[in-house]
């Protein structure tokens, strides 16, 4: 079974400061990939960035970026130069090959960015 | 329109009563998957197709729900005999492709609202 951990229910940050949301996953399948969304208050899910389990490299997506740490089961997004538009949820999700690519979410970090 | 569309996009009713929703996937992609989201937690799995085929039921898909997808494009989802514990919002995605592990591409969702 696969599980994702966050375990920051919120968050607050200043407007152009950047933001680490911190993301751990468990799995035994070798082959996975690592997601993160913005669910603004509208409700539509937007992806944002994507990490796979072989990748040796950090993924980037303009102002996002996935500290990914394979040793330690963690893959946490950081945003830098935070606008006001990114007050958001925040979903960290992670598939499986061997799970039918379903996604398997964590419970979300509310963020806010202040002025 | 190029994205995942879900009809309707909010339902209101009354307890015992029978919903179906509808979702319309990017129309290349042979993956389709449905999520239910209640208030303050993240999407939880309910089931996914493979063209028509249906290839997996999560457990909290209980026999008051089916889902199909007959040709392979569409898909539906009803709830028969509706219960207040039904209210959430009810996410589609899809994607292309069996292998790896694809970005999933949601629609906008159908509100739930069981009175």
């Amino acid at each position: 079974a696969q599980k994702i951990t966050q375990t920051q229910p919120g968050m607050f940050v200043q407007e152009k400061e950047a933001v680490t949301l911190d993301c751990t996953y468990d799995t035994s399948d070798p082959s996975y990939g690592l997601f993160w969304y913005k669910q603004p208050s509208s409700g539509e899910m937007i992806f944002l960035i994507y990490q796979g389990s072989y990748d040796q490299q950090n993924a980037t997506e303009g102002r996002y970026s996935l500290n990914f740490q394979k040793a330690r089961k963690s893959a946490n997004l950081v945003i830098s130069a935070s606008q006001l538009g990114d007050s958001a949820m925040y979903f960290c999700a992670m598939s499986t090959t061997g799970g039918g690519n379903k996604l398997t979410f964590g419970t979300g970090t509310q963020l806010k960015v202040e002025l | 329109d190029t994205g995942v569309s879900q009809d309707p996009r909010h339902k209101i009713t009354k307890r015992g009563q029978n919903v179906t929703f509808r979702c319309d996937p990017i129309s290349e992609h042979n993956r389709l998957y449905w999520y239910r989201q209640t208030l303050g937690q993240g999407p939880e799995f309910l089931t996914y197709f493979q063209n028509e085929a249906q290839l997996e039921k999560s457990r909290l898909l209980s026999d008051r729900f089916s889902a199909e997808r007959p040709k392979g494009s569409f898909s539906t989802l009803e709830i028969q005999r509706t219960e207040q514990g039904d209210s959430a919002m009810y996410l589609c995605a899809s994607i292309f492709g069996t292998s790896g592990n694809n970005e999933q591409f949601f629609g906008p969702g159908t509100r739930l609202t069981v009175l």
